[in-house]
């Protein structure tokens, strides 16, 4: 188990810039979730997979954003047109596919929109 | 919807005791988990609750009433490595994904 994994750590990018985010779930689970944390709050659901399938999208995400799991295995985050109300940690998790399975993290992705 | 609270922040005395309360009001219940999050680092998974009454693990202990919509987190025999925020979550009836409070921020005291 070597945990989940996200690159890169730090990203900083000029508004209208487009980025892309990398995450590596722990290999035998098959959900996966995105996040956003700003400083001071908790962290916000911004979609999650099971195995390739998108399941949920939260209903606050732009449609700047865009998320996929190719393979079931790996998942990418896209920003296009960044604005600077985007600036945030975005964190990865995932699971087992059970209740009381918990979420494991990866350390984020911080993002700065100049 | 899913609503979340819990207190902002808490200070406590090395050695001590402190309890973070965390209510919720959610369409549906399949769980309630408790998250410590050191600054700058990713949320930890420190204890699940889905039935009535007190899991115990450690120094660290949770307590859930599904009727009052109310747990606590306690933490025992406080270090100053417990200096964090702790973070209650939810997973609803619906989907499968975790609704987190806004967390709360401890701090540890000689």
């Amino acid at each position: 188990d070597t945990g989940v994994s996200q690159n890169p750590r730090h990203k900083i990018t000029k508004r209208g810039q487009n980025v892309t985010f990398r995450c590596d779930p722990i290999s035998e689970h098959n959900r996966l979730y995105w996040y956003r944390q700003t400083l001071g709050q908790g962290p916000e659901f911004l979609t999650y997979f099971q195995n390739e399938a998108q399941l949920e999208k939260s209903r606050l995400l732009s449609d700047r954003f865009s998320a996929e799991r190719p393979k079931g295995s790996f998942s990418t985050l896209e920003i296009q047109r960044t604005e600077q109300g985007d600036s945030a940690m975005y964190l990865c998790a995932s699971s087992w596919g059970t209740n009381n399975s918990p979420l494991h993290f990866g350390n984020g992705t911080r993002l700065t929109v100049t | 919807g899913q609503n979340i609270d819990q207190p902002t922040e808490m200070t406590a005395t090395e050695g001590a005791i402190v309890q973070i309360n965390c209510t919720y009001q959610t369409s549906g219940f399949n769980g309630l988990f408790w998250y410590q999050q050191h600054a700058g680092e990713a949320p930890t998974f420190l204890s699940y609750n889905v039935l009535d009454g007190l899991e115990e693990k450690g120094r660290f202990s949770s307590f859930l009433s599904r009727s009052k919509g109310y747990s606590y987190l306690l933490l025992k025999e406080l270090q100053m490595k417990d200096s964090a925020s702790y973070l209650c979550a939810v997973k609803g009836a619906a989907g499968n994904k975790l609704t987190f409070g806004g967390g709360t921020r401890v701090l540890v005291k000689p």
